[in-house]
């Protein structure tokens, strides 16, 4: 069973601010995606990383994917109400078969 | 409405009843995925299909448990004697294709099981 460890599971912060939630693996995975759920709602797709080492930018979010493909880290910039929610991050077996992290629940304060 | 599409959206049922969950997936999207999520305990993998296929359902438990894609019409998740372990919210994506890990799920189906 491929596991992964989302830290921190809780994070409050104020509107403005920067953060960065991690998610990590002893497994290596071809790739890996961030999905992100609000209450009530089913996950969606932000971003998918395929190589190690590879960055990606969606708007204020970066997203990272290790040298070695086990871990992977979503930084925020100017957080704002809006970004509040639970990212969750998943990674794949064959058969689209994902696991995922227990998420990051994120709280932006006005 | 073009998404992932699941009803009921709530369910309540009473321990020994049957819930029946649907899943239409998105159009064009012939892959449909159940995926159980409990709070503290993320989402987990139940089953994998395809039109008329089961392919994997290595995540679903033995008993109770079933599901099925037919040829016309959604998909089902079926629990049979439902017991209050069962209370979850049960998500339902679709794909395009195996292997891209890039799931469009729908808004859940909640049970409760009183």
């Amino acid at each position: 069973t491929q596991l992964l460890e989302q830290s921190p599971q809780f994070l409050s912060i104020q509107e403005g601010e920067n953060l960065t939630v991690y998610c990590n693996s002893s497994s290596v995975f071809s790739s890996l995606q961030w999905y992100r759920q609000e209450p009530g709602e089913g996950p969606v797709l932000l971003v998918t990383v395929v190589t190690g080492g590879e960055v990606k930018k969606l708007k204020r979010l970066t997203f990272q994917f290790g040298d070695a493909r086990k871990d992977s880290s979503l930084h925020i910039t100017a957080a704002q109400t809006g970004d509040t929610g639970l990212y969750l991050c998943a990674g794949g077996g064959g058969n689209n078969r994902l696991a995922f992290g227990k998420g990051n629940q994120v709280v932006v304060i006005p | 409405n073009a998404g992932v599409m699941q009803n009921p959206r709530h369910l309540v049922r009473r321990r020994g009843q049957e819930a029946r969950l649907r899943c239409s997936p998105m159009k064009g999207h012939s892959h449909v995925y159940w995926y159980r999520q409990l709070p503290e305990e993320g989402l987990k993998f139940m089953v994998y299909l395809q039109k008329e296929n089961i392919i994997d359902e290595s995540g679903m438990p033995k008993e109770r448990f079933s599901a099925e894609f037919p040829k016309e019409g959604p998909s089902i998740l079926r629990i049979q004697q439902v017991v209050r372990g069962d209370s979850a919210a049960y998500f339902c994506a679709s794909s395009p294709g195996p292997g891209t890990g890039e799931l469009f799920f729908g808004e859940g189906s909640r049970l409760t099981v009183l």
